[in-house]
């Protein structure tokens, strides 16, 4: 599976929207993008994945480029509640190898 | 719907015992399950995986003696710690995939159990 480099870390105020940029420059064709965040001691909570096209669900946006070795998770308008480890996964399979993720710090 | 659970959320144990880890998927059936431990503020370290009535599958570097996985039906599978000594002291989590999810869009998302906290002393 392809590695993924994200940011160490990010601040973000309340109520603006959080932009975390993930690059997969060696993703294959059949990988899809998964994003996914880790508040502290728990588990990893399911936010969006993707392909090729732009994704957006209740919590977030997904934009991948065309070439598809970037992506960035949009959180539109970030709460307190939004401070967690951001993890981007590329993977094809079922196995689901986890990077270093960025600590995005919303701060009041 | 598509929740896993873990149990216990945090045990507390003395070296040399054996320590069980359930994964239980709730409300879907799991072929396969993923363990995943996870040390103090490091990333998520995928342990193995486990497979429905055959040998679990367990990523390099990973003793099988050590972590025993058992995966006996399409709902649970157990994670056992052997001969525990405090530098296996960690987060151990546990995650299936989505089925539901999986079907929808052709993507394998997992869902993930809370973690189990083990602490040996």
């Amino acid at each position: 599976d392809a590695k993924t480099t994200q940011p160490t870390s990010m601040d973000c105020a309340e109520g603006r929207a959080a932009n975390l940029p993930c690059n997969h420059s060696t993703i294959s064709g059949n990988e899809y993008v998964y994003w996914y965040r880790q508040i502290h001691s728990q588990g990893p909570q399911y936010i969006i994945h993707g392909l090729k096209n732009n994704e957006t669900n209740e919590m977030a946006s997904l934009i991948i480029t065309e070439d598809r070795k970037s992506s960035t998770l949009i959180l539109p308008h970030a709460t307190l509640r939004d401070t967690a480890v951001y993890y981007c996964i590329v993977s094809r399979g079922n196995q689901f190898y986890f990077g270093t993720g960025t600590s995005l710090t919303v701060i009041p | 719907g598509a929740v896993v659970s873990q149990h216990p959320s945090w045990v507390i144990c003395k070296s040399g015992t054996s320590v069980k880890i359930e994964c239980r998927s709730l409300d879907f059936q799991a072929t396969t399950m993923f363990w995943y431990r996870q040390f103090p503020k490091q990333s998520l370290m995928l342990m193995a995986t486990s497979n429905e009535g055959s040998k679990a599958t367990y990523e390099q570097g990973v003793e099988k003696d050590k972590f025993l996985i058992n995966h006996a039906s399409l709902t649970l599978s157990t994670l056992t710690v052997t001969s525990a000594h405090p530098e296996d002291s960690s987060f151990y989590i546990c995650s299936a995939r989505n089925p539901g999810r999986a079907l929808r869009s052709g993507a394998n998302v997992l869902t993930f159990g809370a973690g189990s906290r083990l602490t040996v002393l």
